[in-house]
């Protein structure tokens, strides 16, 4: 069975740092691309960031708002993936869910269950 | 980045009968080299995460009941719902996985009428 496991959410002042991780279980870690996926309350999905596999070159893509905050690394002999958020805004309050993705040659796409990130002071 | 329009933003819907959603990119999402569309449809009910139903623009994820279908190509993508169930009510979301910054449409809220 499938486990997408994410931990390290809670409440942060703005300016501050929090490292999210997400534990995976129950499928091939190491061939898939790692997502980072954030919901503000009452809002819509936000995509926030991807690492690709080390097959396909491991290197980490970020949407606009969060490019030179947020870092996005993965530890294969962990199975888990990592987001580092440095200099924390108030608009970074969201549920973050961590979502694996392999596109070929199946389609197989899992989401945690997310944790929640707080910036307030 | 590619935008994402989904139309309606809420969409209030009989049971038994269809429901439809549009999504419109702002540029293609067809990739020529293999003739896919790199467009999902995601269903989101409260308190849950995101659930995949749709990927390549039409196929159907294992388990996801027949009466949802995708269709569509290049820029303009639509979800059928053929006959809607009261399960159905959730928010859905259009996403495009084809370039190097993936994004979402703003999603769509369906209700029974």
């Amino acid at each position: 069975e499938v486990h997408l496991v994410e931990s390290g959410g809670g409440l942060v002042k703005p300016g501050g740092s929090l490292r999210l991780s997400c534990a995976a279980s129950g499928f091939s870690f190491s061939h898939a691309w790692m997502i980072w996926v954030r919901q503000a309350p009452g809002k819509g999905l936000q995509w926030v960031g991807r690492i690709k596999s080390k097959t396909d070159g491991g290197t980490a893509d970020y949407a606009a708002p969060v490019k030179g905050r947020f870092t996005i690394s993965r530890d294969d002999s962990e199975d888990t993936v990592y987001l580092q958020m440095n200099s924390l805004e108030s608009d970074d309050t969201a549920v973050y869910y961590c979502q694996s993705s392999i596109h070929e040659p199946l389609f197989v796409d899992y989401w945690g269950q997310g944790t929640l990130v707080t910036v307030s002071s | 980045d590619i935008v994402m329009t989904q139309s309606p933003d809420s969409l209030a819907v009989s049971l038994g009968e269809r429901a439809t959603i549009n999504c419109k990119s702002s540029q293609s999402v067809l990739y020529s080299s293999n003739n896919k569309n790199y467009l999902a449809w995601y269903q989101q009910k409260p308190r849950q995460p995101p659930k995949l139903l749709i990927y390549w623009a039409s196929a159907r994820e294992s388990g996801v009941p027949d009466r949802f279908s995708g269709s569509g190509s290049g820029t303009d993508f639509t979800l059928t719902i053929s006959s809607l169930q009261a399960e159905d009510v959730a928010v859905y979301y259009c996403h495009q996985y084809y370039t190097t910054q993936w994004t979402f449409g703003q999603g769509t809220r369906l209700e029974i009428k």
